[in-house]
């Protein structure tokens, strides 16, 4: 079947600091990949997808790349912001589903000053 | 991208009573539109899929004469929530796709609070 497995939070890290949440999934065929951002009371915003294998997604200083062999779409920023305090979900969808998402379970970040 | 806009983003309403929740496609015609929830501190569950003028795919679990899912347009499709109980108080939230769309968009969501 499809599922996501995300690292689970809450991260906290100060301004300036490297940004890695895990994200790994299962799937049959070959989905598309995405990081979704939700800020408080906010609904969902794609951050960035790729979709197919070795892709890179990256939008506002965060990258995720595509990798089929680890199965894995593993969100990076090299510096975050105040700003981007908010909560990430990975999702996939499979092929020729219509746009179905599978989410995982989102990572609460904070980022302080 | 293209926007979606989900109406009300905040209701509160008696047990028993219906409330309905709306999702539009501003700029673009939704053939597909999908209707999700979101427990406090969890991820989003897919509740249904509505195809414009057909009826809902409703998931496994979610009962299907409660949560009542009309797409009659292709940028209009609605979730009523019939006979809420404080259990139906969540964070609902909406997606569409257009038929030429690779993604789908999703909307502002609508905070429910049943009392």
């Amino acid at each position: 079947g499809n599922s996501v497995t995300q690292m689970e939070g809450p991260v906290t890290l100060s301004e300036e600091a490297f940004l890695t949440i895990n994200c790994t999934y299962t799937a049959t065929g070959y989905p598309s990949l995405f990081w979704y951002v939700q800020y408080p009371g906010e609904g969902l915003q794609l951050l960035l997808k790729a979709t197919k294998a070795d892709d890179k997604g990256s939008n506002k200083g965060f990258e995720a790349t595509y990798r089929k062999e680890t199965t894995s779409f593993h969100l990076e920023k090299g510096s975050v912001q105040v700003s981007d305090s908010a909560v990430y979900f990975c999702a996939l969808s499979p092929m020729n589903t219509g746009n179905q998402f599978y989410f995982g379970t989102g990572t609460s970040l904070t980022v302080i000053p | 991208g293209a926007v979606v806009s989900q109406h009300p983003s905040w209701v509160i309403c008696k047990s028993g009573t219906s409330v309905k929740i709306e999702c539009r496609s501003l700029d673009f015609q939704a053939t597909t539109m999908f209707w999700y929830r979101q427990f406090p501190k969890q991820s989003l569950m897919l509740m249904a899929t509505s195809n414009e003028g057909s009826k809902a795919t409703y998931e496994q679990g979610v009962e299907k004469d409660k949560f009542l899912i009309n797409h009659a347009s292709l940028t209009l499709s609605t979730l009523t929530v019939t006979s809420a109980h404080p259990e139906d108080s969540s964070f609902y939230i909406c997606s569409a796709r257009g038929h030429r769309n690779t993604e789908a968009f999703f909307g502002q969501g609508t905070r429910l609070t049943v009392v």
